[in-house]
């Protein structure tokens, strides 16, 4: 069974398409990430939510829009999008310290999404 | 503002070679240091450190944590091709920041 899985994979389409990553996690964990990362391969968080509400929202173009309906999935839609916008997207989960409540800060990583604009 | 430093970007060496990666880092409300390991696909988790001084080892593998100067290094012995990956640091405040990356290519 795939802990954090991502949908689709891969993801080919046009300047100015609305597109949406879809992510479940099956670890119990309470919260989720969104993160991009760049050709450069630098990984930078967009958005997470800590059962089912948005905890941190990086500076982020308002065409992208995390929804979360339960603590087990996090999905992200992609208004209008540019040619910027053009990445591997990775859904992220992780477990609470039991004792503080805060996150362990161990992410438990999807396989990614790779986005291409043309 | 680049809150996570890594150096070396990029580094060559041979199978049997050990390396010594380093990342600085800001302190800011500090929680842990993590380093991460991403091959072809998704980042997988290699340490978590929280005190300074005690090292974490996992096979050829090891990483300690310097509070007071800001940093990590993560080591890895003995060097095998498996081991080429992007090596990626992230400290935790209230969330995981990454620093870029240094990239590491095993030579058999």
């Amino acid at each position: 069974d795939t802990a954090v899985s991502q949908t689709p994979k891969y993801l080919v389409t046009q300047m100015g398409n609305d597109k949406s990553i879809k992510c479940e996690q099956n670890l119990g964990h309470d919260t989720m990430y969104w993160y991009k990362q760049d050709s450069k391969k630098f990984l930078k968080i967009m958005f997470s939510y800590n059962n089912k509400e948005l905890i941190i929202n990086e500076t982020v173009p308002n065409r992208f829009s995390p929804k979360s309906p339960d603590k087990a999935h996090l999905n992200l839609h992609i208004n209008s999008l540019e040619l910027g916008d053009s990445a591997v997207y990775f859904c992220a989960s992780s477990p609470k310290l039991p004792a503080s409540g805060m996150n362990t800060g161990e992410l438990f990583f999807g396989e990614g999404s790779r986005l291409t604009v043309l | 503002e680049d809150k996570v430093v890594q150096s070396p970007l990029s580094l060559v060496v041979h199978e049997g070679d050990t390396v010594t990666l380093n990342c600085s880092y800001e302190v800011t409300n500090f929680r842990s240091l993590l380093w991460y390991k991403q091959e072809k696909k998704a980042p997988t988790f290699l340490f978590m450190l929280t005190s300074s001084g005690i090292e974490k080892k996992s096979g050829r593998l090891s990483s300690i944590l310097d509070k007071k100067e800001l940093f990590s290094i993560l080591n890895i012995t003995a060097t095998q091709t498996g081991d080429s990956a992007v090596y990626l640091c992230a400290n935790n405040d209230y969330k995981l920041s990454f620093g870029a990356g240094t990239t590491v290519t095993v030579r058999a």
